[in-house]
């Protein structure tokens, strides 16, 4: 079936490391983005990307980095710049330009010690 | 962006109908209003959406105020399953992200 894979489900990091959440879609959508979700709060969109190798800041790209190298794939890194990096992180894909819905993963909920 | 309003939370009783309200006074001519929910730990699921006119899908029904300044999603019969957050997001085609804000969304409580 077609949809999106984030991984890992659940990911625990020391202070200092840099971590990389993978979001993989088959859905042959054109556009995909990244959200940030604290406890109890809305989302947060970090990057989103239109098109295979162009990539745009969102509203909290500070401490993170994405590539866009093929069409199916959009890992995000959280680097050691990012001062609260533990959060759930949610990836979604749309077909870009039109008013249709936006297919979400299941999340990463990354856990700084 | 053009932003949205929600009450906190609702509560409903199973098998009765609930109105969801959404605040939108802002909205553009290129703005969609989307619907989507989300479980606990999940992802968002997506709803219903509409311009002008209302919608009806399987999920929910969309009714759009005449001058588009709110919007009501309406759950025909809520069942226990229904419990969520349910989030108004406007989705504007005449930006170039495309992309969609998330506000903190309406809590709904769904009692036996």
């Amino acid at each position: 079936d077609g949809g999106i894979t984030q991984s890992p489900k659940y990911l625990f990091r020391k202070e200092g490391q840099n971590v990389t959440l993978s979001c993989e879609q088959n859905l042959n959508h054109d556009a995909m983005y990244w959200y940030r979700q604290d406890p109890g709060q809305g989302l947060r969109l970090i990057y989103y990307s239109q098109i295979v190798n162009d990539f745009q800041k969102g509203d909290i790209a500070e401490g993170y980095s994405v590539s866009r190298e093929k069409k199916e794939s959009f890992p995000l890194t959280v680097t050691s710049a990012q001062k609260n990096p533990t959060a759930f992180y949610l990836c979604a894909s749309s077909i870009h330009g039109r008013a249709g819905e936006l297919f979400f993963g299941e999340g990463s909920r990354l856990t700084v010690l | 962006d053009a932003k949205t309003t929600q009450p906190n939370s609702m509560e409903s009783n199973e098998e009765e109908p609930v109105h969801l309200p959404c605040n939108h006074s802002t909205i553009s001519g290129t703005d969609y209003i989307h619907w989507y929910r989300q479980l606990p730990s999940q992802g968002p699921e997506y709803v219903i959406h509409g311009l002008t006119s209302n919608v009806n899908n399987r999920m929910a029904s969309l009714a759009i105020a005449e001058d588009r300044k709110s919007s009501t999603l309406i759950l025909h019969r809520a069942t226990l399953r229904d419990a969520a957050v349910y989030y108004c997001i406007l989705r504007d085609l005449g930006n170039a992200g495309n992309m969609l804000t998330f506000g903190g969304g309406t809590r709904l409580m769904v009692k036996p």
